[in-house]
């Protein structure tokens, strides 16, 4: 297994500019989402899915879309990128088990480094 | 959801037990300690969980007192590749919202 999957690793854009960080995962998990990364700020949650066509905000939701088509996949668009959006974005995903076993482990893909000028 | 905090950073030498502690005050009755390993230019790992006493795995063991309004992190004989940032996560099971604070960057010296 391939596990989580991002890309691209890295990303250059203008200010203005859109583009799309793809997210697959081969692990059949139902829930996967976004964070951004940025320094001393720890990891803040940007969008997050259940399921298939169910998808909800995260604490920094502003200035991303996400959809949720597929089981596997779960992009990221940018729609205006900003300077403000330079950050390292990670997309995880999990499985929903059962009360007993606690927080679900999520799983993390290698991070896409975007910066916007 | 209970807040963490957990000291910035910390320095180690190499083969020497690292304990990391994590204060979480307001955990609620249902929720678990969660902790995730961060080498850079990667994404977080989990390491462990537990929701009281003492848990131990292959990588690292982490105790938690009776109130569970703490919790340590113990990592055995440290090498150069353990540093690391390392977060502490509380939150109950099925919790969409999983928030990662900024963590504790653990330096390893030779």
């Amino acid at each position: 297994n391939a596990g989580v999957t991002q890309t691209p690793k890295f990303q250059v854009l203008k200010t203005g500019q859109s583009m799309t960080l793809q997210c697959a995962q081969d692990m059949n998990h139902e829930y996967m989402s976004w964070y951004r990364q940025d320094p001393g700020m720890g990891l803040r949650l940007i969008h997050y899915s259940v399921g298939a066509g169910i998808t909800d905000q995260g604490e920094v939701p502003n200035g991303y879309n996400v959809s949720r088509s597929t089981t596997e996949d779960f992009p990221l668009r940018l729609l205006s990128a900003a300077p403000s959006q330079t950050s390292v974005y990670f997309c995880a995903s999990r499985n929903f088990g059962t009360p007993s076993m606690g927080n679900e482990k999520l799983f993390f893909g290698s991070g896409t480094q975007l910066s916007v000028l | 959801l209970a807040k963490t905090t957990q000291p910035i950073s910390m320095d180690s030498y190499e083969g020497q037990e690292v304990n990391i502690t994590c204060s979480h005050n307001n955990i609620a009755t249902n929720d678990y300690i969660t902790w995730y390993q961060q080498f850079p230019s990667q994404g977080p790992r989990f390491i462990i969980q537990g929701y009281k006493t003492k848990v131990t795995n292959e990588v690292a063991s982490l105790f938690i007192p009776a109130d569970r309004k703490s919790s340590t992190l113990s990592l055995p004989r440290v090498s150069l590749s353990d540093t690391a940032v390392y977060y502490c996560l509380v939150g109950p099971y099925g919790n969409n919202r999983l928030a990662f604070g900024k963590g504790n960057q653990v330096v390893v010296i030779p």
